[in-house]
């Protein structure tokens, strides 16, 4: 069945360092969501990628889809207090939403 | 628009109880889920449901029930609690619009903080 992995399963950043996070899926996808959940609250949607290739930005957040449409990463530049939480992709696999098991980040201050 | 609203937020059973989890969305939303999410680890799917009478299992089904007989309610029922069941519970609706291979945007609900013990 779909298996949908995350590299790493934590990360604990200077305030101010780069992080990435990265997905695969074990086949190719129709779409790549990703979620970020603060400590303590709920799952809250960030972005939404369709096209191979495909390359958005959120402010300091860079989402990117693979050519194979296998794999996408997210990345956060200069990273800051507010940013620590666990990030999530999800992908869509016949009538339901698979989640990867999520990175959680550390930002130390 | 409420979004998506669960009761209760918190809630403590003792083993062998049975209780019903709320979750109403206003969004005219199709596709409801819940999951559970253990300390410090990802989302399970417990039951998910395509629209109002249809309903299927997830990853982790046993010892839930649900039923979705309007578009906006999908309440998880657990019967015989057990200490295996402490948990959050999330529940989330999307609109999907056909394509069984897309999906969009999941809103998810605060959460209902149980523990059973």
């Amino acid at each position: 069945g779909q298996q949908v992995m995350q590299i790493p399963q934590y990360q604990h950043v200077q305030e101010g360092e780069d992080f990435t996070t990265y997905c695969n899926s074990s086949t190719t996808l129709s779409n790549i969501q990703w979620y970020k959940q603060r400590p303590g609250g709920h799952p809250v949607f960030l972005i939404q990628l369709v096209k191979s290739g495909e390359v958005k930005k959120q402010k300091r957040l860079t989402f990117q889809f693979g050519e194979a449409k296998k794999n996408s990463s997210l990345h956060i530049t200069a990273t800051q207090t507010t940013d620590v939480g666990t990030y999530f992709c999800a992908v869509s696999a016949y009538d339901k939403v698979i989640f990867g098991p999520g990175t959680s980040l550390s930002v130390i201050p | 628009n409420a979004g998506v609203t669960q009761t209760p937020k918190f809630r403590i059973l003792k083993i062998g109880q049975s209780m019903t989890l709320q979750c109403t969305q206003d969004m005219n939303h199709n596709y409801m889920y819940w999951y559970r999410q253990d300390p410090g680890m990802g989302l399970k799917l417990i039951y998910y449901s395509v629209g109002a009478g249809i309903t299927d299992k997830g990853e982790v089904p046993n010892g839930y029930n649900v039923s979705r007989s309007t578009t906006e309610d999908f309440p998880l029922r657990l019967e015989l609690a057990a200490p295996s069941q402490t948990s959050v519970y999330f529940c989330a609706s999307s609109y999907s619009p056909g394509d069984r291979d897309y999906t969009d945007t999941q809103y998810f609900g605060p959460g209902t903080r149980l523990t059973v013990l």
